[in-house]
């Protein structure tokens, strides 16, 4: 069984750069949750995603958003990247009724 | 927002003796709570998770601790071995699907 998948494993962008990050789900999971984890901060909650609708939020601004495809297929995009947005941002996937999340190993972002 | 606090950046302890990390949490709505191992270069992996109905959970070395009176919950880790050694995140559960995280322990476990 196929665990899920984030592409690229590492991303360098320029300042005012807008980027797109993939992830694909474990087969038959309906939920995408991503995340982005800093030092010292953990795992900060951006969106989750379920049956192609974003269904919970975290406090980010609007220049992360994020998408579902029918296939479960996740995208999350940042659009004039800031030199904070460097980080690992991990996607996870869930059965999306309360199931636990499995992790994908992230994409490393950085800002320059 | 930090719903879920892990106040303990990181931990050492010597092999075979108890780990013990901890965690509070601020919103009583959370349903079910769990935690994360995480090395380096990879995702976090499930650990254990204990319903908000239950006040302990075991499996093997790790018990997990849930005081709801108190928002808090501990990992147990007994006894502990050097491949113990990685972040641990403490996730909190609401809304059937929204997980909240903390920001992570980093445990060290010396031979």
């Amino acid at each position: 069984k196929a665990g899920v998948t984030q592409t690229p494993r590492y991303l360098i962008k320029t300042r005012g750069q807008q980027v797109t990050l993939s992830c694909s789900p474990i087969s038959g999971h309906r939920s995408v949750s991503w995340y982005q984890q800093t030092p010292g901060q953990g795992l900060q909650f951006l969106f989750e995603y379920f049956s192609e609708t974003q269904r919970n939020k975290g406090n980010f601004p609007g220049r992360f958003s994020g998408r579902q495809f029918s296939n479960s297929r996740s995208e999350m995009n940042v659009s004039t990247l800031e030199l904070g947005d460097s980080a690992l941002y991990l996607c996870a996937s869930s059965p999306g009724t309360g199931g636990r999340y499995t992790f994908g190993s992230g994409t490393r972002l950085t800002v320059v | 927002d930090q719903q879920v606090k892990q106040n303990s950046p990181s931990l050492s302890v010597q092999e075979g003796r108890i780990s013990i990390l901890n965690c509070d949490y601020t919103n009583s709505m959370f349903d079910y709570f769990l935690w994360y191992k995480k090395y380096p270069a990879e995702g976090p992996t499930f650990l254990i998770s204990i319903s908000s109905i239950k006040d302990k959970n075991e499996d093997g070395r790790f018990t997990v601790f849930l005081n709801k009176s108190a928002k808090h919950l501990s990992l147990h880790i007994v006894p502990s071995q050097p491949g113990d050694s990685a972040v641990y995140f403490c996730a909190a559960r609401i809304n059937n699907n929204d997980m909240r995280f903390g920001a992570g322990t980093r445990l060290t476990v010396k031979p």
